[in-house]
């Protein structure tokens, strides 16, 4: 049972935005950065932020990050039917000692 | 361009060891913390631990009683060890490397392409 909240799934039509939700709490989110990983049907994950709203080399800022208190968010705009995916979030957690993910949100383009 | 590739047997029995080898390329494996995360089928992912070159290791404690997880810089691989086996512990497993200080890990910026290991008789 994961310790950081998404929602199951989030959809939206092509060209809008959609917003997914990470609620932790004050021993990871509140703590440490987040950081946002796309999984494409049956691929690895793949970075898309780091340290709380911060790109990799080559992702477009179509994709964006923040962080408040003890929640983040992952913002995609102008959505694609390649942005269909499941989104994780992640953190360290200094409670458990452990590196945490998300439960993981897909993305339906409609 | 840094690279990761996994290896091991696809099927394991209950009860036996899974092993795991994860091979770097495009990448000293002294600068940085190496990591094993998996994924059951249809679920979330689960961090199972790091190794940094210098010997230092960490694990989930959920799993840490049946993992180690060891280094062979002369090869440019880490590997993955899970004891005791069962049915749960199917799973695509990953390598990946990971950005981490003494005290905390941030994220995984370079990805295997994950290895599937199905335990059953």
């Amino acid at each position: 049972q994961s310790v950081l909240t998404q929602p199951p799934s989030v959809s939206a039509a092509p060209g809008q935005k959609v917003t997914i939700s990470c609620s932790g709490s004050s021993s990871n989110i509140g703590k440490i950065y987040v950081s946002w990983y796309q999984q494409l049907p049956g691929t690895a994950p793949k970075l898309l932020i780091y340290d709380n709203d911060q790109r990799p080399s080559g992702i477009p800022d179509r994709f964006s990050g923040s962080k408040s208190g003890t929640s983040a968010t992952l913002g995609i705009t102008g959505l694609q039917t390649g942005d269909e995916a499941d989104y994780y979030c992640g953190t360290w957690d200094s409670s458990l000692s452990a590196y945490v993910f998300g439960t993981g949100t897909k993305v339906t383009v409609l | 361009q840094v690279q990761l590739q996994e290896s091991g047997p696809g099927l394991v029995k209950p009860s036996e060891t899974l092993s795991l080898t994860c091979t770097v390329s495009g990448d000293s494996m002294s600068t940085h913390y190496w990591s094993w995360i998996r994924q059951p089928p249809g679920k979330g992912l689960e961090w199972i631990g790091y190794i940094y070159y210098s010997g230092t290791s960490k694990y989930n404690p959920s799993l840490k009683s049946r993992v180690t997880i060891s280094m062979d810089t002369s090869k440019n691989q880490f590997s993955l060890r899970l004891s005791s086996v069962t049915a749960a512990d199917s799973a695509v497993y990953y390598c990946a490397r990971e950005y981490c200080n003494n005290t905390s890990c941030y994220f995984f910026d370079y990805w295997g392409q994950g290895t599937l290991v199905t335990v059953s008789s």
